[in-house]
């Protein structure tokens, strides 16, 4: 089984429309984020959360929120949804290790806004 | 802030040459170094790391080594497969901002 899972995959949605896409983990870590990935632009942080009681602003955090429901899931909302939001979503999660950080990535939600 | 500037793409080789993708990048302090690989519908791999100036992180015959003085990450493998065809990010975390940055990616292409 995957350790980190996303779901849905694939999601086709109206203007104004409230989304939500999750993120779930069997790693056992504490961190988590939110990407997004448009062509030309490389991942971009959405959020990010180093526990359950933290929760941090990305780079691009208008337009978004999320909800750090457990250690092993974190979710992304849309509560708007608008086409500019028409992307790849990634989760990751992460584990300092000998104090350096490397991230494991889900396998993406791909967001369609019409 | 800190930032990583990839090679633009697309990048398209023949089997067996060699390949070499730049990465430079800004920085304060000491920042860790990745390469991540994406393959066609899936998420990123990592696919090697530098945590230290002159390291060398290696995987799967790639290689590519932390250069503080160019403030350079260049990734290298001496002969690609076609399997190897996927797109490729270079990344930097900052052990204070304990964030990655990424690159815009890198499409690589290898044909038969």
């Amino acid at each position: 089984d995957a350790d980190v899972t996303q779901t849905p995959r694939n999601r086709i949605t109206k203007t104004g429309k409230r989304i939500m896409l999750e993120c779930s983990q069997t790693k056992g870590h504490d961190r988590m984020y939110w990407y997004r990935q448009d062509p030309g632009l490389g991942l971009r942080l959405i959020y990010y959360s180093f526990d359950v009681k933290d929760i941090n602003k990305g780079e691009i955090s208008d337009g978004y929120s999320v909800s750090r429901q457990a250690q092993a899931k974190f979710s992304l909302s849309l509560e708007s949804a608008i086409p500019n939001q028409t992307a790849l979503y990634f989760c990751a999660t992460s584990d300092l290790v000998a104090g350096r950080d490397t991230q494991y990535f889900g396998p993406g939600t791909r967001l369609t806004v019409l | 802030g800190d930032s990583v500037t990839q090679m633009e793409g697309p990048v398209t080789l023949s089997e067996e040459a060699f390949l070499t993708i730049n990465c430079t990048y800004t920085a304060t302090g000491y920042p860790s170094l990745f390469w991540y690989v994406q393959y066609p519908g899936e998420g990123l791999q990592l696919l090697l790391k530098a945590t230290k100036a002159d390291d060398k992180g290696s995987n799967k015959g790639f290689e590519a080594t932390y250069r503080k003085e160019t403030t350079s990450f260049h990734l290298e493998k001496g002969s690609v497969q076609v399997s190897d065809s996927a797109v490729y990010f270079c990344a930097l975390s900052d052990q204070g901002a304990q964030k990655l940055v990424f690159g815009q990616g890198t499409r690589l292409t290898i044909n038969p």
